[in-house]
């Protein structure tokens, strides 16, 4: 199993920017989220889905979409980048069925927006 | 709503001695808390939980938590430390979701010297 997988590893934006980050797991989980991880903060929050077709905000929604087509997939849309986007972002599953099974991370993507 | 606080942003401790590194939580009804730690430029790794139980949970590489129930904490430890636990620890607590809908903590890092 490769467990879950994030693209890319490295992305440099312009303000104004829109693009994807790409998270994919094929352990067949139901939940699936979205972290941010800055200095001094830890992780918060961003988005999060229960299974396809169902997704909901976590703590700092803003500026971010997501949707969930597949059991698989779970990107990550930044609509128009800015600075305060810089950021590592973490994509993270679990199984909803055995509710205290643990989260298992990508290994994130490092965001640079100028 | 659920929180948690890691008073120390670094740990530093010689090798072979115990370590400790701290957490306090803050839940409306039962706590379930966890461990996570993040080697650089990886995801985290979980490392162990605590639902309900014996209050001294025991968790992967060696390390085991004791929860407190007075104190509301979840302390981390580990009786003899090595230069290769040397990373980054998150505390957890789980919202009351029937799902990994995780707070964390904002991380401790943990230096081991040789």
């Amino acid at each position: 199993n490769a467990g879950v997988t994030q693209t890319p590893k490295f992305q440099v934006l312009k303000t104004g920017q829109s693009m994807t980050l790409q998270c994919a797991q094929d352990m067949n989980h139901e939940y699936m989220s979205w972290y941010r991880q800055d200095p001094g903060m830890g992780l918060r929050l961003i988005h999060y889905s229960v299974g396809a077709g169902i997704t909901d905000q976590g703590e700092v929604p803003n500026g971010y979409n997501v949707s969930r087509s597949t059991t698989e997939d779970f990107p990550l849309r930044l609509l128009s980048a800015a600075p305060s986007q810089t950021s590592v972002y973490f994509c993270a599953s679990s199984y909803v069925t055995s509710e205290n099974s643990p989260l298992h991370f990508g290994n994130g993507t490092r965001l640079t927006v100028t | 709503a659920q929180s948690v606080a890691q008073p120390e942003d670094q740990v530093n401790v010689a090798e072979g001695n115990p370590l400790t590194v701290k957490c306090t939580y803050s839940v409306s009804g039962n706590p379930y808390l966890f461990w996570y730690v993040q080697y650089p430029n990886r995801g985290l790794q979980f490392l162990l939980k605590y639902i309900t139980g014996d209050n001294l949970v025991k968790g992967s590489y060696g390390f085991e938590a004791e929860f407190n129930k007075s104190q509301t904490s979840f302390h981390l430890k580990k009786p003899s430390a090595l230069v290769s636990d040397s990373a980054l620890y998150f505390c957890a607590v789980r919202e009351n979701t029937g799902f990994q809908k995780l707070v964390f903590g904002t991380g401790t890092r943990l230096l081991v010297s040789p």
